[in-house]
């Protein structure tokens, strides 16, 4: 009963080669969060989605980009991959975007830049 | 914005003994403070929240207790077990965005 499923689970890509990471629901939910999560640190907000609406964290890179063409998909594209943007890839997701409601996370999809 | 600070940062117990991890944060506004647990190589899991208008929460063996006042609050696990062993992050929230302490590795020792 798999609620936030992310596709590929791991993923090896090269320097500067384009790639995109799948997060799919089953919860129905408005909002889906994308974080990166490096090694023995905090996740880190990229940026989320309300319904339709785009929502970018000012640090974000511009080589980070979000897609959502329905409720239940979202995608992170990343343009052209550095070293530094190797890391956990977590999706997340909550209701509404209210301050308590509750995340639930994907397991996550682990990069590699070669 | 919001700002969290955790610690410690790294928490060895005996099988049977207690833990806390404390956490402060910054913007008073802030009004959801949920606890994960994440193992490693798998996903950030909820194990506790509160809300900021109750002061203590308690679910089995943790608990989590907040003072707004002071702009702190804490986690406590009562009689640790070695599958408790895991990393554990505070977080706050207000609006639609929840910021990360910086994540406290709990080594239960047996």
């Amino acid at each position: 009963d798999a609620m936030v499923i992310q596709n590929p689970r791991y993923q090896v890509t090269q320097f500067g080669k384009p790639v995109t990471l799948s997060c799919s629901q089953t919860l129905n939910h408005n909002v889906m969060y994308w974080y990166q999560q490096k090694s023995s640190q905090a996740p880190k907000l990229l940026f989320h989605y309300y319904d339709k609406d785009f929502n970018n964290e000012a640090d974000t890179p511009d080589n980070f980009q979000s897609r959502r063409p329905n409720t239940s998909f979202c995608f992170l594209d990343i343009r052209s991959p550095g070293l530094g943007d190797a890391a956990m890839y977590l999706c997340a997701t909550s209701r509404d975007p209210g301050g308590e409601n509750e995340q639930y996370f994907g397991p996550g999809t682990r990069l590699t830049v070669t | 914005g919001e700002n969290v600070e955790q610690h410690p940062s790294t928490l060895s117990v005996q099988e049977g003994d207690s833990a806390v991890i404390k956490c402060t944060y910054s913007d008073s506004a802030s009004n959801y403070f949920p606890w994960y647990k994440q193992e490693l190589g798998k996903r950030p899991q909820l194990i506790i929240d509160i809300r900021s208008n109750v002061g203590e929460k308690k679910d089995q063996r943790i608990a989590v207790t907040l003072n707004k006042t002071a702009k702190h609050f804490s986690l406590h696990i009562t009689e640790t077990q070695p599958e408790d062993s895991a990393v554990y992050f505070c977080a706050a929230s207000r609006g639609n965005k929840l910021v990360f302490g910086a994540g406290t590795i709990l080594r239960v020792k047996s």
